[in-house]
C-alpha cells in the first residue's frame, strides 16, 4: 500500500507569518507531486505542481521537493486568514503500470490575525 | 466554460437502493478519477480510468462501479452492496495520469 502522510494538525500560524506544510511519500518511484487546498465542504483546488527536485514558486508559495528524502513541502509566505483550509498533498503511484494520484489526509491550517 | 460537471450536488438514498453519480469534463482530459472523502479525512481513490473504455480499481472500489463508454464522461454508481455510503463523493480528471488533476464541485451522498 502506497502512502503519503501529512501532519493533520492544526498548524497555527499569525498573520504575516511563513506557513510551512510538510508531506512524506513512500513509493520512490513517484514523479509527480501536488498541493491542493480545500476549503471546508468545498471541492480542492490546485496551488502547485512540482517535478523536478528543488524549488519552485509562485507568488505567496513555494514547493520544495527532495526525492531522495521522498519529502515534499509547501511554504505559503505572508500568510493571510484567507489561507485557513486544509492543504491536501498528493503524489502520482506508477505501480504495477497504472498511474494513479493518491492523496494525504491534509494538514489543517490557521492563520489568525 | 471549460470544466467538470458532478451532478447533483445532494442526493439522498434509501436503503437497499443503487443511484448513480454523474461527472462529466469538457476540458478533453485522458485520465478520470472518483474519491471519497469522509468528515475530516483525506480523498480516497474508488476508481480511475487512463482512456476511455478502460478503468481501474482503487483502494475501495467495493460497492462501486464506473463506466468509461465516453471520454467526456465517468459515471459512478453506489451499490446496495455499499455498506456506508454517506459521504462526499468528488470526481477529478487530468490530461494525462501524470499531470494535475482537477475536480468537479462534489456530490454528498446522504443514506436515508
Amino acid at each position: 500500500q502506497k502512502e503519503v502522510e501529512q501532519n493533520s494538525g492544526p498548524l497555527s500560524v499569525p498573520e504575516g507569518a511563513i506557513a510551512s506544510l510538510n508531506c512524506t511519500y513512500s513509493d520512490r518511484g513517484s514523479q509527480s507531486f501536488f498541493w491542493y487546498r480545500q476549503y471546508s465542504g468545498k471541492s480542492p483546488e490546485l496551488i502547485m505542481f512540482i517535478y523536478s527536485n528543488g524549488d519552485k514558486e509562485d507568488g505567496r508559495f513555494t514547493a520544495q521537493l527532495n526525492k531522495a528524502s521522498q519529502y515534499v513541502s509547501l511554504l505559503i509566505r505572508d500568510s493571510q486568514p484567507s489561507d485557513s483550509a486544509t492543504y491536501l498533498c498528493a503524489v502520482n503511484d506508477g505501480a504495477g503500470g497504472y498511474n494513479k494520484l493518491i492523496f494525504g489526509a491534509g494538514t489543517r491550517l490557521a492563520v489568525h490575525p | 466554460d471549460g470544466g467538470i460537471t458532478q451532478s447533483p450536488k445532494y442526493l439522498f438514498r434509501k436503503e437497499g437502493q443503487n443511484v448513480t453519480l454523474s461527472c462529466e469534463q469538457n476540458l478533453n482530459h485522458d485520465a478520470m478519477y472518483w474519491y471519497r472523502q469522509d468528515p475530516g479525512q483525506g480523498l480516497r481513490l474508488i476508481y480511475y480510468s487512463q482512456i476511455v473504455n478502460d478503468f481501474q480499481k482503487g483502494d475501495i472500489a467495493e460497492g462501486y462501479s464506473v463506466s468509461r463508454e465516453k471520454k467526456e464522461s465517468f459515471p459512478l454508481t453506489v451499490t446496495s452492496a455499499q455498506k456506508n455510503p454517506t459521504a462526499f463523493y468528488l470526481c477529478a480528471s487530468s490530461i494525462t495520469v501524470n499531470t494535475e488533476a482537477f475536480f468537479g464541485q462534489g456530490t454528498r451522498l446522504t443514506v436515508v
